[in-house]
C-alpha cells in the first residue's frame, strides 16, 4: 500500500497570512503515460464531511477560492492557502488515487 | 445536482449485524463508482472500498476485506455497507461518496468528489 504522510500535524496561522501543508507519498504518484499526479486535497470543517478542493495535484474544483493552490510532483506535494480567512479553519487531508487502496494522509489541523 | 443521502445514526451492541445505506441522485448512477470511508472519533479518514453499480464490481482495502460487505441496488439507486458482527472498534462515522469522473465507466475511478453527510455508528454494550 502507498503510505501518505502529512506535515505538520497542526499549525496556527494569522488571518491574512499564508498556510503551507505538505504531503509525501511512499512511492511516486506521477503516471508517466499521461504526466498526471494522482493526488487530491480535501478540507474537512468541524462537524462536516470532507470536501474535495483539488484533484490531479493542482486542479481546483469548481467554486473553490483561488487562494487555495496545489503544487508538487512525484512524491512531494504542497497545499498552499494564501490570505487565510476564518472560514479556512479545518483539517486538511491529502489522498493518493494511484493505486488502491486510495489511502489518505493523517490530516493537518489548521487553526487561526 | 448530485446528492447523496445516508441513513440515520445507529446504536448497536457488539455482535449485532447492521446495514447502512446511501441513496444517490446522479444521472449516471450505474457508471459512476461509489465508495465508503471510515472516520473514527479524533482520527483521520480510512478508505474502505468502492463499488461499480453497473456490475457490482467491488474493490476493498485489505484492511476492511472480510470485515464489511459493500453492495448496491441499482433499482433503488442505493449503495450499502454492512456488518455481520459488530465490534466496539467499528464505532465511527461512515461516509459514502461518488468517485470522479462521473460516468467514467468501469476503468476510471479516482478522487471522491461528492460526499454525503455521514452515518454515525455507535457499538456499545
Amino acid at each position: 500500500d502507498i503510505v501518505m504522510t502529512q506535515s505538520p500535524d497542526s499549525l496556527a496561522v494569522s488571518l491574512g497570512e499564508r498556510a503551507t501543508i505538505n504531503c509525501k507519498s511512499s512511492q511516486t504518484l506521477l503516471y508517466d503515460s499521461n504526466n498526471k499526479n494522482y493526488l487530491a486535497w480535501y478540507q474537512q470543517r468541524p462537524g462536516q464531511p470532507p470536501k474535495l478542493l483539488i484533484s490531479w495535484a493542482s486542479t481546483r474544483e469548481s467554486g473553490v477560492p483561488d487562494r487555495f493552490s496545489g503544487s508538487g510532483s512525484g512524491t512531494d506535494f504542497t497545499l498552499t492557502i494564501s490570505g487565510l480567512q476564518a472560514e479556512d479553519v479545518a483539517v486538511y487531508f491529502c489522498q493518493q488515487y494511484y493505486n488502491t487502496p486510495y489511502n489518505f494522509g493523517q490530516g493537518t489541523k489548521l487553526e487561526i | 445536482e448530485v446528492q447523496l443521502v445516508q441513513s440515520g445514526a445507529e446504536v448497536k451492541k457488539p455482535g449485532e449485524s447492521l446495514k447502512i445505506s446511501c441513496q444517490v441522485s446522479v444521472p449516471t448512477f450505474t457508471s459512476t463508482w461509489l465508495g465508503w470511508v471510515r472516520q473514527r472519533p479524533g482520527h483521520g479518514l480510512e478508505w474502505m472500498g468502492i463499488i461499480y453499480p453497473d456490475d457490482s464490481n467491488t474493490i476493498y482495502s485489505p484492511s476492511f476485506q472480510g470485515q464489511v460487505t459493500i453492495s448496491v441496488d441499482k433499482s433503488l439507486f442505493t449503495a450499502y455497507l454492512q456488518w455481520t458482527s459488530l465490534r466496539a472498534s467499528d464505532s465511527a462515522t461512515y461516509y459514502c461518496a461518488t468517485l470522479g469522473p462521473h460516468a467514467g465507466g468501469p476503468l476510471y475511478f479516482y478522487y471522491m468528489d461528492v460526499w454525503a453527510k455521514g452515518t454515525t455508528v455507535t457499538v456499545s454494550s
